[in-house]
């Protein structure tokens, strides 16, 4: 089935030790999106890739980063994990040209700092 | 501001009919989603409106009203599984999607 896949599901890093969240997809989607997720809140968009075009969220830290090496895969970087970066990082993926289509996410990595 | 208001959480009994409302103030509209999320896993699609009236889709219906900022999904014949928060999501002039945080829909046997 064509599908978006994070792993891992859960991710335990140490307060300022670099970490980096992976997210691959099958269903040929050229924009991908990283979200933030805190409990009982909205999911906050990081930023997104339109094919290689990356698009920051002007409110993103300078602590997150991404990479896109190709269309299936993107990667969220966090250069200095912060207590208040514990949270749930949704990626989704959506066709572009039509930019009403729905966005499709994976299950999800649920980050915590130590 | 551009702001998406919903309950923040509602309770309903299995077999019942429920009504979750969603009102926004965006610059500009291009659609609306609905979208179920299970504690602990991800959004998954369940509707979208483009045009004002009512969209069904089994034991779910969408509904908008453009002119007044309005939207509500409706479900019928409650089953434990739809347990669950139900997110209201708009695209803006900017096709910037702008959620709001969610209705946690508890339903009780």
């Amino acid at each position: 089935d064509a599908m978006v896949i994070q792993n891992p599901r859960y991710q335990v890093t140490q307060f300022g030790k670099p970490v980096t969240l992976s997210c691959s997809q099958t269903l040929n989607h050229n924009v991908m999106y990283w979200y933030q997720q805190k409990s009982s809140q909205a999911p906050k968009l990081l930023f997104h890739y339109y094919d290689k075009d990356f698009n920051n969220e002007a409110d993103t830290p300078d602590n997150f980063q991404s990479r896109r090496p190709n269309t299936s895969f993107c990667f969220l970087d966090i250069r200095s994990p912060g207590l208040g970066d514990a949270a749930m990082y949704l990626c989704a993926t959506s066709r572009g040209g039509d930019r009403n289509q729905p966005q499709h996410f994976g299950d999800g990595t649920r980050l915590s700092i130590l | 501001g551009q702001n998406i208001d919903q309950p923040t959480e509602m309770t309903a009994t299995e077999g019942a009919i429920v009504q979750i409302n969603c009102t926004y103030q965006t610059s500009g509209f291009n659609g609306l989603f609905w979208y179920q999320q299970h504690a602990g896993e991800a959004p998954t699609f369940l509707s979208y409106n483009v045009l004002d009236g009512l969209e069904e889709k089994g034991r779910f219906s969408s509904f908008l009203s453009r002119s007044k900022g309005y939207s509500y999904l409706l479900l019928k014949e409650l089953q434990m599984k739809d347990s669950a928060s139900y997110l209201c999501a708009v695209i803006n002039s900017n096709y910037q999607l702008i959620w709001g945080a969610g209705t946690k829909l508890i339903i009780k046997p």
